[in-house]
């Protein structure tokens, strides 16, 4: 079975500009979640999606949004972006058969950096 | 709220040293456990879980017990070897927060000859 794939890999995009981040769950993988991996904040919870509804949403600017579509394809948008979005973006994937004990799949990131 | 508290990195250890990276947790809940591991330039890997009281995960020779008592989450690992450098994460995920995860800030474990 195919993992979770992102696209792109890299990114780099200046000041103001805006980005979309693409993410492809494993087949079947109803629930999609996007991280914010930075040296100084560490992993940080952006938000997840499941059926296409935004189920849980971290402490993130409205800069930062998201959407699924039917096929559980998921991308997130930050719009001006600042130099301190330059990150690591991580996307995961998982079931959700019980909440609380599910696995999350992460796919390999797109490094997005902000000049 | 929850949250996982993990020990502070780096480590520098010999090849075939006992690794210990300490690990507790606060949740409101009955949480899952886990640890996930990061190589350089990708994304996390799980490397074992555990899902309620005194489970203990295991994978590629790392374990982990969930121990409720003290709230914690230890991994370790008998003889580690210089492909076991990477940054390893704890994490819980909390039934009563939906399917949200909450990460440590990770250790780095690096692994000489």
């Amino acid at each position: 079975k195919a993992g979770v794939t992102q696209t792109p890999r890299y990114l780099i995009k200046t000041r103001g500009q805006q980005v979309t981040l693409s993410c492809s769950p494993i087949s079947g993988h109803r629930s999609v979640s996007w991280y914010q991996q930075t040296p100084g904040q560490g992993l940080q919870f952006l938000f997840e999606y499941f059926s296409e509804t935004q189920r849980n949403k971290g402490n993130f600017p409205g800069r930062f949004s998201g959407r699924q579509f039917s096929n559980s394809r998921s991308e997130m948008n930050v719009s001006t972006l600042e130099l301190g979005d330059s990150a690591l973006y991580l996307c995961a994937s998982s079931l959700v058969a019980a909440a609380g004990q599910e696995t999350q799949y992460f796919g390999p990131g797109t490094r997005l950096l902000v000049l | 709220g929850d949250s996982v508290t993990q020990m502070e990195g780096p480590v520098t250890l010999s090849e075939e040293a006992f690794l210990t990276i300490n690990c507790t947790y606060t949740a409101t809940g009955y949480p899952s456990l886990f640890w996930y591991v990061q190589y350089p330039g990708e994304g996390l890997q799980l490397l074992l879980k555990a899902t309620k009281a005194d489970d203990k995960g295991s994978n590629k020779g790392f374990e982990a017990t969930y121990r409720k008592e003290t709230t914690s989450f230890h991994l370790e690992k008998g003889s580690v070897q210089v492909s076991d450098s990477a940054v390893y994460f704890c994490a819980l995920s909390d039934r009563n927060t939906g399917n949200q995860f909450y990460f440590g800030t990770g250790t780095s474990l690096t692994v000489i000859p």
